[in-house]
């Protein structure tokens, strides 16, 4: 069965300091693997993916992502923090070996940027 | 704006009433799908479509649940005879997807469902 866990439902990290938001998955095949962010009343948007190829991916906003396949980990992550990069962070899995097309989300993670 | 369209964005019922919800998505976008998101959860899947075909439906979709995407253009969710449990926001995505996806899906603002 395919799965997301993010272990910290909170992450705070002061302004300017380097951030990092976990996430690992479980896929019976190769993952497709993407991450999304939710300000309050607002839609989720997205962020950046991996599909396939280097395992650093480069998204919006100043994020990257790095794919680990051994550790089976996508974790997020962005060199020096901003106080608007306070929002819900959710990491999403798809199984590129599975027939179906399911979306498999965290259950996501509260990210607060101290001034 | 060219983005992921919901409506209404709120909606409040009785226990037992019918309730429909309207997707609109980005208009080149030939996949749709609907997620239901409780307090502290993650999006859960519930159908999806490709054009105007359903393709899939999670087997936590009730038979209570039902939607449509008659012209491949926008989309419905009708929940009969709400019960309480079905108070959630109700999410709505849209993708572009070839054989050589997939896309990222852009959401919709949502629907939030409150069953009393």
């Amino acid at each position: 069965a395919q799965s997301v866990a993010q272990p910290e439902d909170q992450v705070n990290v002061a302004e300017g300091n380097p951030l990092t938001v976990k996430c690992t998955y479980s896929v019976s095949g190769n993952p497709y693997l993407f991450w999304y962010v939710q300000y309050p009343n607002r839609g989720l948007q997205f962020l950046l993916k991996y599909i396939t190829g280097d395992n650093l991916v480069k998204g919006s906003y100043g994020f990257e992502a790095e794919f680990n396949k051994s550790q089976t980990s996508f974790h997020l992550k962005k060199p020096s923090a901003l106080v608007s990069d306070s929002a819900l962070y959710f990491c999403a899995v798809r199984d590129i070996s599975n027939t179906g097309n399911q979306f498999y989300f965290g259950t996501g993670t509260s990210l607060t940027v101290i001034p | 704006d060219t983005g992921v369209s919901q409506d209404p964005r709120h909606k409040i019922t009785k226990r037992g009433q019918n309730v429909t919800f309207r997707c609109d998505p980005i208009s080149e976008h030939n996949r749709l799908y609907w997620y239901r998101q409780t307090l502290g959860q993650g999006p859960e899947f519930l159908t999806y479509f490709q054009n105007e075909a359903q393709l899939e439906k999670s087997r936590l979709l009730s038979d209570r649940f039902s939607a449509e995407r008659p012209k491949g253009s926008f989309s419905t969710l009708e929940i009969q005879r709400t019960e309480q449990g079905d108070s959630a926001m109700y999410l709505c995505a849209s993708s572009f997807e070839l054989t050589s996806g997939p896309y990222e899906q852009y959401f919709g603002p949502g629907t939030r469902l409150t069953v009393t």
